[in-house]
C-alpha cells in the first residue's frame, strides 16, 4: 500500500499566486487531515474531514480551503498566497478519529511563498 | 481552549544516558498518543494510551498516562543515536472528534 501520498514535494510560490496541495490515500480511512509545521514548532490543525462530503476548521484555517468530494483524495487550496504560509504542510488520516486509530502521515509538501 | 504543553523543548543527551520528555495537558484528555520525527521526515506513530495510570513500554521507551489524564511522559532508558528526531504528543479530549491537539514537541540531540 501506498499510504498516504502527498504532491508535490516541493513548491516555490509569489505572493499572490494560488495553487493546491494534493493529498490521496488508499487506506480507505473516513479521517483526514491537514497540518502546517513551521520551523522547530508542533503541528498545527489547518482543517479536517471526518468522511466524504463533511470537513471542518481546526486551529488555523485562515487563509485555506478544503474539499472532500471521495474518501480518497482531501486537497488543500491556498487562494492569495502570503509569505506567512511558508511552511511544511502535511496530509494525515486515520481510520477512525475518535478511537485507538494512528494517524498516518504523508511525507509533506514543502512550500515558500517568496 | 484545550492547551497541550511539552517539556523540554530541547534535550541534549550523551549516548547511553536516560531522559524523560513531558506531556501536559490544560484539560482531562481521552487518549494521547506520541509521535516520533527523524529530522526532514514525517511524523510516525509510536504509541497510545487510553486508560488513567496506563504504562506501556517498548524496549527501551517508557510511556506514562497519568492518573488524572492531563499529562503524559516518555522515558528512554540507554539513548542511542537512532533516538534522534523529535517526539511529539498529541491529546485529544472526549469533545473534540478527531481533533488532536499535538505539542511543540521535545527534539533529541544525541551525542557519542
Amino acid at each position: 500500500n501506498a499510504g498516504v501520498t502527498q504532491t508535490p514535494k516541493f513548491r516555490i510560490l509569489k505572493i499572490g499566486q494560488s495553487m493546491t496541495l494534493q493529498c490521496t490515500q488508499d487506506m480507505n480511512h473516513n479521517y483526514m487531515y491537514w497540518y502546517r509545521q513551521d520551523p522547530g514548532m508542533g503541528l498545527k490543525l489547518i482543517y479536517y474531514s471526518v468522511g466524504a462530503g463533511i470537513t471542518d476548521k481546526g486551529e488555523v484555517p485562515n487563509g485555506y480551503n478544503v474539499s472532500r468530494s471521495t474518501t480518497e483524495d482531501f486537497p488543500l487550496r491556498l487562494e492569495l498566497a502570503a509569505p506567512s504560509q511558508t511552511s511544511v504542510y502535511f496530509c494525515a488520516s486515520s481510520l477512525l478519529g475518535y478511537s485507538n486509530q494512528p494517524q498516518h502521515f504523508g511525507d509533506g509538501t514543502r512550500l515558500s511563498i517568496l | 481552549g484545550q492547551q497541550v504543553m511539552q517539556i523540554p523543548q530541547y534535550q541534549h543527551v550523551q549516548e547511553g544516558e536516560d531522559f524523560t520528555t513531558y506531556c501536559n495537558s490544560s484539560t482531562t484528555l481521552s487518549n494521547i498518543q506520541w509521535y516520533k520525527q527523524r529530522p526532514g521526515g514525517h511524523p510516525v506513530f509510536l504509541i497510545q494510551l487510553v486508560k488513567s495510570g496506563e504504562v506501556k513500554k517498548q524496549k527501551r521507551l517508557t510511556f506514562q498516562f497519568g492518573e488524572a489524564k492531563k499529562n503524559s511522559s516518555l522515558h528512554i532508558t540507554a539513548t542511542q543515536t537512532t533516538d534522534v528526531g523529535t517526539y511529539f504528543c498529541a491529546g485529544l479530549t472526549t469533545d473534540s472528534w478527531g481533533k488532536f491537539q499535538f505539542g511543540a514537541g521535545t527534539q533529541v540531540v544525541v551525542t557519542p
